[in-house]
């Protein structure tokens, strides 16, 4: 029973550039929730998609943008980016946009 | 304030001991969340309760909604506990929105 995966685990890029970060449901998961954790945080919540679509969404600006595809996987782009914006990014998955979530082990983004 | 607080932030154990990390809330909630983040960063879930008490092996948590507070207790600590332990509660109505607390950072010496 696969979990949530999530690639690349580390990423290195530089201000201004685009990024696109990807995630695989938990098996029978149809909600992907993306969150953001600084170092020393707690992850704070950037979107959800559901039925492809971006369902919820946290105080993120327009920067972040998502997708759903049919198969539930999903990915995460972020534009234009900010030093600010080096963080883990965690992927979570649910059924029916119901708890609990599943999570991934992240994605490393590093803005030089 | 934050809505979700954790105390304490860091703990130190001796392998062997009795630990216990809280959490309390300021908002309504379905649901709390207990996580462990290991250093790779990813995160497991331990428990997920509503009321009352639930354990697991060495863990043990506890939730107590009058007083919109949260335990989560390990016995016998070992040096593999060594990791953030994250509280997140669930939001009544219909979005099921999660609020996180920052995490307790707990190191166990062999």
């Amino acid at each position: 029973d696969a979990g949530v995966t999530q690639s690349p685990t580390h990423l290195i890029k530089t201000r201004g550039q685009q990024v696109t970060l990807r995630c695989s449901p938990k098996s029978g998961h149809d909600t992907v929730s993306w969150y953001q954790q600084a170092l020393g945080q707690g992850p704070q919540f950037i979107f959800q998609y559901y039925e492809e679509e971006e369902r919820q969404r946290g105080n993120f600006p327009d920067r972040f943008s998502g997708h759903q595809f049919p198969n539930y996987s999903s990915e995460l782009n972020v534009n234009a980016l900010l030093l600010g914006d080096s963080a883990l990014y965690l992927c979570a998955s649910s059924l029916g946009q119901m708890p609990p979530l599943h999570f991934g082990n992240g994605t490393r983004l590093t803005v030089t | 304030k934050n809505e979700v607080e954790q105390s304490p932030q860091n703990l130190t154990a001796q392998e062997g001991e009795f630990i216990t990390i809280n959490c309390s809330y300021s908002v309504g909630i379905s649901a709390l969340h207990w996580l462990q983040q290991h250093p790779g960063g990813g995160i497991v879930s331990l428990f997920m309760l509503s009321s009352g008490k639930k354990k697991h092996g060495r863990l043990i948590a506890t939730i107590n909604i009058q007083e919109k507070h949260s335990s989560l207790h390990i016995t016998a600590s070992h040096p593999r506990d060594s990791a953030v332990y994250i509280c997140a509660v669930v939001l009544v109505g219909g979005t099921y929105k999660y609020i996180f607390g920052t995490g307790t950072r707990l190191k166990v010496l062999a």
